[in-house]
This record gives C-alpha cells, sequence and structure tokens, in this order.
C-alpha cells in the first residue's frame, strides 16, 4: 500500500517568513495530492491540491510543487501570517471513485510575531 | 457547498455500551463516505470506506464487529461503537466525496469527541 512520509514534524517561522512542508510518497499510482491544514480540535480543510499532469499549482500565498519522477511534492507559504499557525497534513492518492487517502504523518507550524 | 456535517460532536459513555455518530453530506450526494480515527497529536487514520448501498470496506486492523459503518443513503453513513471501553476514545471524523465522476475531494465533517469512562 501508499506510504507517506512527511517533514519536518514541527515548524517555527517568524511572520512574514515562509514555510516550506516536504512530503514523499512510495506508490507510483497516486496521483492526487491534496494539503489539509487543521486547527486544534476542528476538521481538516483542504487548501490546496495537485494532480499529477501538472508540476505547479499556486493559490495567493499557497503554492504546491509535484515531482513524480522523485515521488515527492511540497507545500509553500509565503508572508505567513499568525493564523497560518496549524497542523498541516499532506495526503497521496489514486484517483478513482473508490481510491483513497494515505495522510502524511502531519506538521506543527507556529508563526510568531 | 460540500459541507459535511457529524452529530454528535462530542459524546460520553459508559464502558459496555454502544454510541452511534451521524456523517451527512448536507448540499451533494456522496458516493463514498470514509471514517477516519485521530489520536491527540497524530494523523488520521482510516478506519473504513463506506459506500451507499454496499458493505463498508475495512482497514487492516479493524474489527469490523465492533466498528459497524452503515450507509443507507447517498447523504448519510453511521458508524456505530458498539461494546465501548476506554481504549476506544479518540477523535472520530467523516469526510465524503461528491458523487460527479472524476472528483477526488474530500469534505471532512467537524468530528466528534468520544470519551469513555
Amino acid at each position: 500500500g501508499e506510504n507517506v512520509e512527511q517533514h519536518p514534524s514541527t515548524l517555527s517561522v517568524q511572520e512574514g517568513d515562509s514555510a516550506v512542508i516536504k512530503c514523499t510518497y512510495s506508490d507510483s499510482a497516486s496521483n492526487y495530492f491534496p494539503w489539509y491544514k487543521q486547527e486544534l480540535g476542528k476538521r481538516p480543510q483542504l487548501i490546496i491540491d495537485i494532480r499529477s499532469n501538472v508540476g505547479e499549482k499556486k493559490d495567493q500565498r499557497i503554492a504546491v510543487t509535484l515531482n513524480k519522477t522523485a515521488k515527492h511534492f511540497s507545500l509553500h507559504i509565503t508572508e505567513t501570517q499568525p493564523e497560518d499557525s496549524a497542523v498541516y497534513f499532506c495526503a497521496a492518492s489514486p484517483t478513482g471513485t473508490a481510491s483513497k487517502l494515505t495522510f502524511g504523518t502531519g506538521t506543527r507550524l507556529q508563526v510568531t510575531l | 457547498g460540500a459541507v459535511v456535517s457529524q452529530h454528535p460532536s462530542w459524546v460520553i459513555c459508559k464502558s459496555g455500551t454502544s454510541v452511534k455518530i451521524e456523517c451527512r453530506s448536507l448540499d451533494f450526494q456522496a458516493t463514498t463516505m470514509f471514517w477516519y480515527r485521530q489520536f491527540p497529536k497524530q494523523s488520521l487514520m482510516l478506519m473504513a470506506t463506506s459506500n451507499e448501498g454496499s458493505k463498508a470496506t475495512y482497514e487492516q486492523g479493524v474489527e469490523k464487529d465492533k466498528f459497524l459503518i452503515n450507509h443507507a443513503s447517498l447523504t448519510l453513513s453511521t458508524l456505530t461503537v458498539t461494546s465501548a471501553h476506554p481504549e476506544d476514545s479518540s477523535f472520530y471524523i467523516c469526510s465524503a466525496r461528491q458523487r460527479e465522476v472524476g472528483t477526488d475531494t474530500q469534505y471532512f465533517g467537524p468530528g466528534t469527541r468520544l470519551t469513555v469512562l
């Protein structure tokens, strides 16, 4: 089955700096890669996703890059703000109606003033 | 759009009792719903995949007789924790995927915190 590794487990940045979280996956059949943000006690919220036919996707301060050859993908947050503080999870799955997500272990991001 | 609700948001029960958790897609039809379990400061662990009108598919190590899943309609799936014990205490989260072909996105419910005394 799929195995997703995520690094770092914790990340502290100053407000305004950039944050980068990296994930690797093992199953070459995976072609859908979402990123979720989860605040304490809340539901995971989709912040951006990318499919394997695209190498990079950007949405305002958030971007995701994908390298299918190396089987890794990364989340980039620029101009970080205190409200970006949360736990971020990457995930991977093959497409299809029955396909399931395999989550990374999570990164706790702390944006300090 | 794409709102998923879960009920109850928290529940405390005595050891040996059963607890039912509901997951509803409010504004879309969900062909597939997923049930996850999350321990404090840990990732989401998939328990089972639920397809409308068919039996759920359980992940390895998840007892299907203990965690009963029913997906009776395109907008409702239920998880029943039978004969709950303290080690079943956890945060249970469901997610739903839209019915349209080619849609991969999973939308998550707000979770249910179960505490078994």
